[in-house]
């Protein structure tokens, strides 16, 4: 398997600018989460979907982010417009639903490294 | 809400020694996860630990679980420098939400 793919892997833009930042989950696996990573706060969890239904955003700092996922090899997280402070690592990761044999455990993409100037 | 505390957070140490990264986590939860992060990369999995007294090793890396405690470690024995990196612990709420709660990461130095 080609684990989770995400694109960009480096996107510089400038504040105002629009931002889609790109996801392919683990073929088979029903849930969908994004990180944010910075050095001040850590791992964020912004939103998770499960079988490509959004289930909890409460993460989600503000209206400017938000998030689809329109089927179940495909997500993206929009930030509009954005802003210098929007600049991290945000990281997507896929997974099996719990219970039977499996784990749980969290497979994460390389991640997009964002900077807003 | 879950809190999750890891300690030390930065942790500079001689190869061939030994020494523990502490993970602490303030609610009710089976599972718990370790993961590795070399600068400027993904995390990598290193361990899942699913129930009370769960011990996992992987060469130098030796983690277990204590749930009454709601405390985890992860044993580095013998340390050598490919070792460096950030460790994580993740928590996964028992019956609660579906995300993993992350502690701030140990960031591990290992000097020849």
């Amino acid at each position: 398997d080609a684990g989770v793919i995400q694109s960009p892997r480096h996107e510089v833009t400038e504040m105002g600018q629009e931002v889609t930042l790109r996801c392919k989950p683990i073929s088979g696996h029903d849930y969908l989460f994004w990180y944010r990573q910075t050095m001040m706060r850590g791992l964020e969890l912004l939103i998770y979907f499960n079988n490509n239904v959004p289930i909890d955003d409460s993460g989600m700092p503000e209206d400017r982010f938000s998030a689809k996922m329109p089927n179940a090899s495909f997500s993206t997280l929009k930030i509009q417009p954005s802003e210098p402070r929007d600049s991290a690592v945000y990281f997507c990761a896929s997974r099996l639903g719990r219970g039977g044999w499996n784990t749980g455990e969290l497979f994460f993409g390389e991640g997009s490294r964002l900077t807003v100037l | 809400e879950l809190k999750v505390e890891q300690n030390p957070l930065f942790l500079s140490m001689q190869e061939g020694k030994n020494y523990t990264i502490y993970c602490n986590y303030s609610t009710t939860s089976d599972r718990l996860y370790w993961y590795r992060q070399d600068p400027g990369k993904s995390l990598e999995s290193l361990f899942v630990l699913l129930s009370n007294g769960a011990v996992k090793q992987e060469g130098r890396l030796m983690a277990s679980l204590d749930t009454k405690a709601r405390l985890s470690t992860l044993h580095i024995t013998a340390a050598v420098h490919d070792l460096s990196a950030t460790y994580f612990c993740a928590v996964d709420i028992s019956g609660g939400a579906d995300g993993l709660t992350f502690g701030k990461g140990t960031h591990l130095i290992i000097q020849p």
